[in-house]
């Protein structure tokens, strides 16, 4: 178990640009959420995939943002036209599909974006 | 919908002392609990969760919680406290009424202790 892998840890960028970060989850976990958190609050539900299924996406992933998960793997997150409002961690997790709810979501160390 | 609240963005306590971090959660359906830890530019930890088995639960690093549905409380403790403790805690639920189980986390209280 390698754990939950992000790349890149840290990302700083102009404002305009076109950022992508990556997430390996735990190999045999088939649920992959993406969250974002800002300074001083908990992070926030962006994204959830099931196996390579994208099942919900929360209203705060504009049409600027976009997730995949090709072939129930690793997942990319991709923000167009990067806005300073976008700096933030971005944390990747996994879980497996055991009883519903219960399982621990295992969190990637993020990736901190900065839009200068 | 559910939510958690928790009391007090900061707490400070002398090393050797009490540790408590308060949550209370509002929810419709019986709900999953999870305390997590947050060291300084680092991911997430789970210290300890509530899936409806044990109303006091332990977890890692001599940390506890006991589940309190009067209260609608889920309060985190530690007998004493180490320097090593300092760090932010996060409490989250489980969304269970959209399917997904996405987490919905509070916003987080940074503990301190002091020598």
């Amino acid at each position: 178990d390698t754990g939950v892998s992000q790349d890149p840890r840290h990302k700083i960028t102009k404002r305009g640009q076109n950022v992508t970060f990556r997430c390996d989850p735990i190999s045999e976990h088939n649920r992959l959420y993406w969250y974002r958190q800002t300074l001083g609050q908990g992070p926030e539900f962006l994204t959830y995939f099931q196996n390579e299924a994208q099942l919900e996406k929360s209203r705060l992933l504009s049409d600027r943002f976009s997730a995949e998960r090709p072939k129930g793997s690793f997942s990319t997150l991709e923000i167009q036209r990067t806005e300073q409002g976008d700096s933030a961690m971005y944390l990747c997790a996994s879980s497996t599909s055991g009883r519903a709810g219960t399982d621990t979501q295992y969190f990637g160390p993020g990736t901190r974006l900065t839009v200068l | 919908a559910q939510s958690v609240t928790q009391l007090g963005s900061h707490v400070s306590v002398s090393e050797g002392a009490l540790v408590l971090l308060r949550c209370n959660y509002s929810s419709s359906v019986p709900p999953y609990l999870f305390w997590y830890v947050q060291y300084p530019n680092k991911g997430l930890q789970l210290l300890l969760k509530y899936t409806s088995a044990a109303t006091l639960v332990k977890g890692i690093n001599g940390f506890e919680a006991e589940f309190k549905k009067s209260e609608t409380s889920f309060h985190l403790t530690k007998p004493s406290a180490h320097m090593s403790d300092a760090a932010e805690y996060f409490c989250a639920v489980s969304d269970t009424t959209s399917g997904t189980y996405k987490y919905i986390f509070g916003t987080g209280t940074r503990l301190k202790v002091l020598a």
